[in-house]
């Protein structure tokens, strides 16, 4: 079946501008994970959401950032008023339950350039 | 909080050689760790997990192997091959989180 989608690829902006990256899941999969990866650093952990209940946005840098997860599978992540220290990957994942189990599977990320 | 760390966190090793990767973590109270390859450019594919229970997982030339009590895990590449250059992260999901922690990540080149 199909993996974890993400899109676009690539996203060049202007600082200051708002910017929206979209996650598609694997299908039936209820957890789905935000990260972050800059160049030369670890996976930074941004947000979860697991079913309905409420997200952990304990990862979240500032108020820029926001992500929803609409009908329990497509997430979007938006960052408002872009500063150039957001450029960095974005990677989704999405596991079966986010139990203890499970598997983390990877989208392809989003690179964001901030200029 | 879990910490993970990773060693080396570059290798360059010649096509053919066996190579153990390592990943230490700070909280022994994992429910699980797990091994990933990234490719440049590309998102993480999962290699291994090893649950807190088990001691290693073995998927063709990969081993993975875990230690909670001395908060290590290695994985070992046999016979490596220029195929295998890519970078190997490992994370670990402690108990009471579902939100793993990962290493930095080893930058693995297997020349020919």
């Amino acid at each position: 079946g199909a993996g974890v989608s993400q899109s676009p690829s690539n996203k060049v902006t202007e600082k200051g501008k708002d910017v929206e990256l979209r996650c598609d899941p694997i299908s039936g999969h209820t957890a789905l994970y935000w990260y972050r990866q800059s160049l030369g650093q670890g996976l930074e952990f941004l947000i979860y959401f697991q079913g309905n209940s409420a997200p952990d946005k304990s990862g979240l840098p500032s108020d820029r950032f926001s992500a929803e997860r609409t009908g329990g599978s497509v997430s979007t992540l938006t960052i408002q008023r872009t500063q150039q220290e957001d450029s960095a990957v974005y990677l989704c994942a999405s596991s079966l339950a986010g139990g203890s189990g499970d598997t983390q599977y990877f989208g392809p990320g989003t690179r964001l350039t901030v200029l | 909080k879990q910490e993970v760390t990773q060693i080396p966190a570059a290798l360059s090793v010649p096509e053919g050689e066996n190579l153990v990767l390592n990943c230490s973590f700070t909280d022994s109270a994992i429910y699980n760790l797990q091994w990933f390859r990234q490719d440049p450019g590309k998102g993480l594919t999962s290699l291994l997990l090893i649950q807190s229970s088990q001691r290693e997982q073995t998927s063709g030339r990969l081993n993975a192997s875990l230690d909670k009590s001395s908060g290590r895990s290695t994985l070992y590449i046999a016979a490596s091959q220029p195929g295998d250059s890519a970078t190997y992260l490992c994370a670990a999901k402690s108990g009471g989180s579902y939100i793993p922690t990962f290493g930095r990540g080893t930058s693995l080149i297997v020349h020919p």
